[in-house]
């Protein structure tokens, strides 16, 4: 069982509004993930966090800002949301940047209308 | 740019067939490899790893895999199949020096009865 919990699993919202991806670890990990997903296509990094106050984005650019001001808790933020935005958002923690330490959480499925 | 590439989207096969789903990367230094894996409806997860030594590594559920560096591939296997190997094989990568995960689009994986 993963100690990491992504909220809401599946959302379908409107194009515009605001919206918030939760994404928490009760592991004490100091790094945080941000991946996107697209069917049949890479996982691509769109944001990550080495600790507290610390966020980077990825490889691939977003429109998404995230935050990280506890440990636990890094969530993503969308404040006007697209149908281009439409997507798996995944979040994953880690010890360390090895990759095996990765725990992912089930992932938010997004969808813009 | 660095990238992963793995041959197969789908594959089909019955119970007690042999596996193979290749992978192949983009990087002439030191590389960690993985192949994650998730079930549906569940979470990605660690099924094996190589970071150095021996290139063969075996992981859980009786799958294994071959780092072969002068091919850059990493291809997973395992002899025969069960219905519940049902799931998404998921390559990665960490190539040396550079912190976070290189992912392939995926392998669907059906096993049928």
């Amino acid at each position: 069982e993963a100690d990491i919990y992504q909220t809401p699993r599946y959302l379908v919202i409107g194009t515009g509004k605001k919206i918030t991806l939760e994404c928490s670890q009760t592991m004490g990990h100091d790094k945080m993930y941000w991946y996107q997903q697209d069917p049949g296509m890479e996982l691509h990094l769109i944001h990550y966090s080495y600790g507290v106050n610390s966020t980077e984005k990825g490889d691939l650019s977003s429109e998404s800002t995230v935050s990280r001001i506890r440990t636990e808790h890094f969530p993503l933020t969308l404040e006007s949301a697209r149908p281009s935005h439409t997507s798996q958002y995944l979040c994953a923690s880690s010890e360390d940047d090895r990759g095996y330490g990765y725990t992912f959480g089930s992932g938010t499925r997004l969808t813009v209308v | 740019a660095q990238s992963v590439s793995q041959h197969n989207h789908h594959v089909i096969l019955s119970e007690a067939a042999s596996l193979e789903l290749g992978c192949n990367y983009s990087y002439g230094g030191t590389v960690n490899l993985f192949w994650y894996v998730q079930y549906p409806g569940q979470h990605l997860q660690l099924l094996l790893k190589y970071f150095s030594g021996d290139p063969l590594v075996k992981g859980i559920k009786g799958f294994e895999a071959e780092f072969i560096k002068s091919k850059f591939s990493f291809n997973l296997r395992k002899p025969s199949v069960q219905w519940s190997d049902t799931a998404e094989y998921f390559c990665a990568v960490r190539p040396g020096g550079y912190n976070k995960l290189i992912f392939g689009a995926g392998t669907r994986l059906a096993v049928h009865p």
